[in-house]
């Protein structure tokens, strides 16, 4: 099965910061990459589907890249709502099983 | 818009059986993938399972000798089973929609339940 790190596991930044989240594959996943945004109690937040493609509603300040086996979630100027855990989530295997990554926790500096 | 809605008992007994259901309002259940997702207090979130809505089902390996899901679209809803359940089970328990985006786009999840808690215990 296809594992999925993400690194930092957590940070802290400021407001205004341009913080940038990467997410690992451990084989090809083509573009077949997701991001979610979770705050605490809450249910997680469809960002990014299909790398780089920002679902609708989503602020223009967050953007994804990469394809293959490294991706990125950028935020371009961190807001005060954007503290939260992001989560990245592939669907490549051939069987259409998704796996999660672990986690990036963005906290206050 | 659409919106799903969990239901069920919030504490279940170890060996006993999990029961959920994901209410579907404001669309209908044809045509979508529909999925289950689990976070254990602290941790991750967990991909459980996904149903079509003709009924054809894909589990994650890992729980997939204890998962049943199922969907009744005269109801407008699908359901969760996990048999066997132990301490190990307990966790928000999310149900979300699954867009099959095709060949280049892959399967994502756009629309979220708010989430159930249940607690394994005696």
């Amino acid at each position: 099965d296809i594992q999925m790190t993400q690194s930092p596991s957590s940070l802290s930044a400021s407001v205004g910061d341009r913080v940038t989240i990467t997410c690992r594959a451990s084989q090809s996943i083509s573009s077949y990459l997701n991001w979610y945004q979770q705050k605490p109690g809450k249910a997680p937040k469809l960002l990014i589907y299909a790398a780089s493609s920002l679902q609708s509603g989503v602020p223009s300040r967050f953007s994804g890249s990469g394809s293959g086996t490294d991706f990125t979630l950028t935020i371009s100027s961190l807001q005060p709502e954007d503290f939260a855990t992001y989560y990245c989530q592939q669907s490549y295997s051939t069987l259409r099983r998704l796996t999660f990554g672990p986690g990036t926790k963005v906290d206050i500096k | 818009q659409v919106q799903l809605q969990e239901s069920g008992p919030g504490l279940v007994k170890p060996s006993e059986t999990l029961s959920l259901t994901c209410t579907v309002s404001g669309g209908s259940i044809s045509s979508y993938y529909w999925s289950w997702i689990r976070q254990p207090p602290g941790k991750g979130l967990e991909w459980i399972g996904y149903i079509y809505y003709s009924g054809s089902t894909n589990y994650n390996p890992s729980l997939k000798s204890r998962v049943t899901i199922s969907v009744d679209t005269s109801k407008n809803q699908f359901s969760l089973k996990l048999s066997s359940v132990t301490a190990a089970d307990t966790a928000v328990y999310y149900c979300a929609r699954v867009m099959d985006g095709g060949y280049v786009v892959g399967y994502y999840m756009d629309v979220w339940g708010k989430g159930t808690t249940v607690t394994v215990s005696s």
